[in-house]
């Protein structure tokens, strides 16, 4: 199946500090990503979908001014988490599809931990 | 809107057992069902999928699940349970609109040696 890479696979910030994730489809071009975070022993819960070339649709009751989402070209796109608190804290993946119904394939995801 | 449900949050089996995991569907035109499995600290890696194909789709590493309309469900199932099995797993139904995944609560599969 494709690849898809996430960075870092753990990252630990300071409180007030901003993070970037990285996502990149390695063999594929993909047009759609989608962004989920998870809580310890709970499902994925997606928080947007971002478009190539266009702004990210973000899920009911996500900060979009917290969470930006970049998704400048059809390989990357990008979940900064902005001024970051201990709350903020969980298990962040990515996916990617080429779009429509096809498959979607997953990051390893990134452990984020605010101190 | 769609939604499935999977029964049970923990499953725990002996090596070599049999391993059923349950996930029912709610969907109001012809789903496109998956099965997910993550390891601790990773992504998820796709198991196996329906997409109105054949009813019994195999999948990676012995798994299969069958596809049964009158029930909504699309239980997952291997007939041997080894101990490298354990783990967390997920079912989801593509949204008809927009493509992203719907996922179940999870459940978290334990082998007993």
């Amino acid at each position: 199946g494709a690849v898809v890479s996430q960075h870092p696979s753990w990252v630990i910030c300071k409180s007030g500090t901003s993070v970037k994730i990285e996502c990149r489809s390695l063999d594929f071009q993909a047009t759609t990503m989608f962004w989920y975070r998870q809580f310890p022993k709970q499902s994925l819960m997606l928080m947007a979908t971002s478009n190539e070339g266009s702004k990210a649709t973000y899920e009911q009751g996500v900060e979009k001014d917290k969470f930006l989402i970049n998704h400048a070209s059809l390989t990357l796109s990008t979940l900064t988490v902005t001024s970051a608190h201990p709350e903020d804290s969980s298990f962040y993946i990515c996916s990617a599809t080429t779009g429509g119904w096809s498959e979607a394939f997953f990051g390893q995801g990134t452990r984020l931990t605010v101190v | 809107a769609q939604s499935v449900t999977q029964l049970g949050s923990h499953v725990s089996v002996s090596e070599g057992a049999l391993v059923l995991l349950r996930c029912n569907y709610s969907s109001s035109v012809p789903p496109y069902l998956f099965w997910y499995v993550q390891y601790p600290n990773q992504g998820l890696q796709l198991l196996l999928k329906y997409t109105s194909a054949a009813t019994l789709v195999k999948g990676i590493n012995g798994f299969e699940a069958e596809f049964k309309k009158s029930e909504t469900s699309f239980h997952l199932t291997k007939p041997s349970a080894h101990m490298s099995d354990a783990a967390e797993y997920f079912c989801a139904v593509r949204n008809n609109q927009g493509g992203k995944l719907i996922f179940g609560q999870g459940t978290e599969l334990s082998v007993k040696p």
